[in-house]
Parts: C-alpha cells; sequence; structure tokens
C-alpha cells in the first residue's frame, strides 16, 4: 500500500518568515495531494490540494509544489502568523485508494 | 451549516471494557469515514461507507471493532473488549460525494472534533 513520509515532525519560525514542510509518496500511481491542518482539539480541516496534472497550486499565502518524478510534494507558507501554529498533514491517494496520512508536522510560530 | 457532530469528546474506560462512540456527518453527505489518531500520528483509516453500506473496512480490527451506518446518516463505532492500545482520538469525517467506479476520491473529507479514548 502507499506510504506517506513527511519531515521535519516539528517546525518552529518567527512571525513573518516562511515554512516548508515535506512529504514523500511511495506509489507512482498516487494522484491526490491534499494538505489538513489540525488545531489542538479539533478534526483536520483542508487548506489546499494538488492533482498530479497539476506542478504548483497557490492559495493567498499557502502554496503547494509537486515534483511527480521524485515522488514529493511541499507545502509552502509564507509571511507566518501566530495563528498558523498548528499541525499540518499531508495525504496522498491513488484513483483506487482512500488517503494516507502522514505523521504530522508541528508547526510553531512565534510572535 | 452545521458540522459533523461526535459523541462523547472524551471517554475513560479499563481495559477489556466496552465503548460506543456515535457521529452525526453534515446533512446529505454520502460518505462517511472513521478514523483512528495516535498521538503523534496522522490519521488511519478504520472504515468507508457509503451511504448505509460499507466501501472499505480492511484495516478495521473485526475481532473487537465494529461500526454501522444505519439508513445512511449516523454511524456507530464500537469497541468491545479495550485494549491499552485502543487509546486514540477516534475522527469522523464525511464527504459530500459518493466514489464511482472510476474513482474512489470523494472530494473534501469534514472532520468531526473527535472522541478522546483513554484504556486504563
Amino acid at each position: 500500500g502507499e506510504n506517506v513520509e513527511q519531515h521535519p515532525s516539528t517546525l518552529s519560525v518567527q512571525e513573518g518568515d516562511s515554512a516548508v514542510i515535506k512529504c514523500t509518496y511511495s506509489d507512482s500511481a498516487s494522484n491526490y495531494f491534499p494538505w489538513y491542518k489540525q488545531e489542538l482539539g479539533k478534526g483536520p480541516q483542508l487548506i489546499i490540494d494538488i492533482r498530479s496534472n497539476v506542478g504548483e497550486k497557490k492559495d493567498q499565502r499557502i502554496a503547494v509544489t509537486l515534483n511527480k518524478t521524485a515522488k514529493h510534494f511541499s507545502l509552502h507558507i509564507t509571511e507566518t502568523q501566530p495563528e498558523d501554529s498548528a499541525v499540518y498533514f499531508c495525504a496522498a491517494s491513488t484513483r483506487d485508494s482512500t488517503l494516507t496520512f502522514g505523521k504530522g508536522t508541528m508547526l510553531l510560530v512565534s510572535p | 451549516e452545521a458540522g459533523v457532530a461526535q459523541s462523547p469528546r472524551y471517554k475513560i474506560i479499563e481495559k477489556r471494557q466496552s465503548v460506543a462512540f456515535w457521529c452525526n456527518p453534515i446533512s446529505g453527505h454520502a460518505t462517511l469515514y472513521w478514523y483512528q489518531q495516535i498521538l503523534g500520528q496522522g490519521p488511519k483509516l478504520l472504515i468507508q461507507f457509503q451511504n448505509n453500506g460499507v466501501v472499505d473496512d480492511s484495516q478495521l480490527p473485526k475481532d473487537r471493532f465494529s461500526a454501522e451506518r444505519l439508513k445512511g446518516v449516523d454511524s456507530t463505532l464500537k469497541i468491545q473488549p479495550a485494549k491499552l492500545e485502543d487509546s486514540a482520538v477516534y475522527l469522523c469525517a464525511s464527504s459530500l460525494l459518493a466514489h464511482s467506479g472510476s474513482s474512489r476520491h470523494t472530494g473534501e473529507l469534514f472532520f468531526g472534533e473527535g472522541s478522546r479514548l483513554t484504556v486504563l
């Protein structure tokens, strides 16, 4: 089955800095890559997703890039704010499977 | 629009006891999921329903876990008997779309706040 590795496990940045979280996947048939944000005591919430026919997608301060050849994708957050502090999960799925999540990255943005 | 509702939020039991969790998905959502999230890990799928039928229960420990979705709306997840390693947050999620023969993708998953289980 699919295996998703996520790095780093924790990331501390100063407010205003950029943050990058990276994921690799094992199944070359994977074609859907969402990112979820989980705040303390809440369920995960979709923040951005990308499909395999696209290399990059942006939504205001967040962007996701996909390198199908290398089987990795990344989340980029610019101009970080304290409210960006949360656990971020990447995930991947193929046409025939449900989502497999990474282990998560705890992002801490200090004022 | 009301989100996914789960109860109870917290439950503490002793090993070998039983527990049940309830989920009410967003109205009109065809697909319902139960995930297990162990501390420090990502959500792991236990079971996926489409309407009131099971799509995927390959990772559900069927000797102790059971789930049902009556009338294609609410769902209940039961653990009996519980083990120490069942301590986790149990997340329910729903999505608007149903999977088709051409794709398992069901669009954005909307998660509830979860039910935290502690087994002593």
